[in-house]
């Protein structure tokens, strides 16, 4: 259980094209989902959580503007990059959260690799 | 808020010895510490972790001890094997929320 997919997994596009990440968990419904962005060699950067049916709260220096977030049911979140430029390039990861015992424990999703020409 | 230091960056070892990974936090109200294993291009994975009410876990080969006094958490493999070649991260949940605070990251590569 706590499988958590991630579409597409790859993805080119050209300068100023906006970009949509869809994050689903399979066989739970997460109340909460979180979005990370990985640069090569480095850790994971959280950018922002989304709970179900509200706003997201996005990470200190992270544009919601530029990274529109939706979460329209307990297992779909959704990441747009708009007007996406060669910087935004990265290693993109969703998890969902699941109640563990007392603890909500984070299963991610297997990532997108965006290109921006 | 939350801090996480991870050491070594790097580690090399030889098939059949024993890897350990270190960690410490700042926020001593972090009550939960997990462990991800990620390959190349690929997803993290949960392997271990450990709750804030408990000082060690082991499952197999990986065990993981917690000093609370100290605010530091280590991830112990034993019988290291080619295929634990990964990048390890350590984590820390403050109770404020239930975000993750990732380490930077151990890269070990275990040579046959």
């Amino acid at each position: 259980g706590a499988v958590v997919s991630q579409h597409p997994s790859r993805v080119i596009c050209k300068s100023g094209t906006s970009v949509k990440i869809e994050c689903r968990s399979l066989d739970f419904q997460a109340t909460t989902m979180f979005w990370y962005r990985q640069f090569p060699k480095q850790s994971l950067m959280l950018m922002a959580t989304s709970n179900e049916g509200s706003k997201a709260t996005y990470e200190q220096g992270v544009e919601k503007d530029k990274f529109l977030i939706n979460h329209a049911s307990l297992t779909l979140s959704t990441l747009t990059v708009t007007s996406a430029h060669p910087e935004d390039s990265s290693f993109y990861i969703c998890s969902a959260s699941r109640p563990v015992g007392d603890t909500d424990t984070q299963y991610f999703g297997p990532g997108t690799r965006l290109t921006v020409l | 808020g939350e801090n996480v230091e991870q050491h070594p960056s790097t580690l090399s070892v030889q098939e059949g010895d024993s890897a350990v990974i270190k960690c410490t936090y700042s926020d001593s109200a972090s009550n939960y510490f997990p462990w991800y294993k990620q390959e190349l291009g690929k997803r993290p994975q949960l392997i271990i972790d450990i709750r804030s009410n408990v000082g060690e876990k082991k499952d197999q080969r990986i065990a993981v001890t917690l000093n609370k006094t100290a605010k530091h958490f280590s991830l112990h493999i034993t019988e290291t094997q080619p295929e634990d070649s990964a990048v390890y991260f350590c984590a820390a949940v403050p109770t404020s929320g239930q975000k993750l605070v990732f380490g930077t990251g151990t890269r070990l590569l275990v040579s046959p």
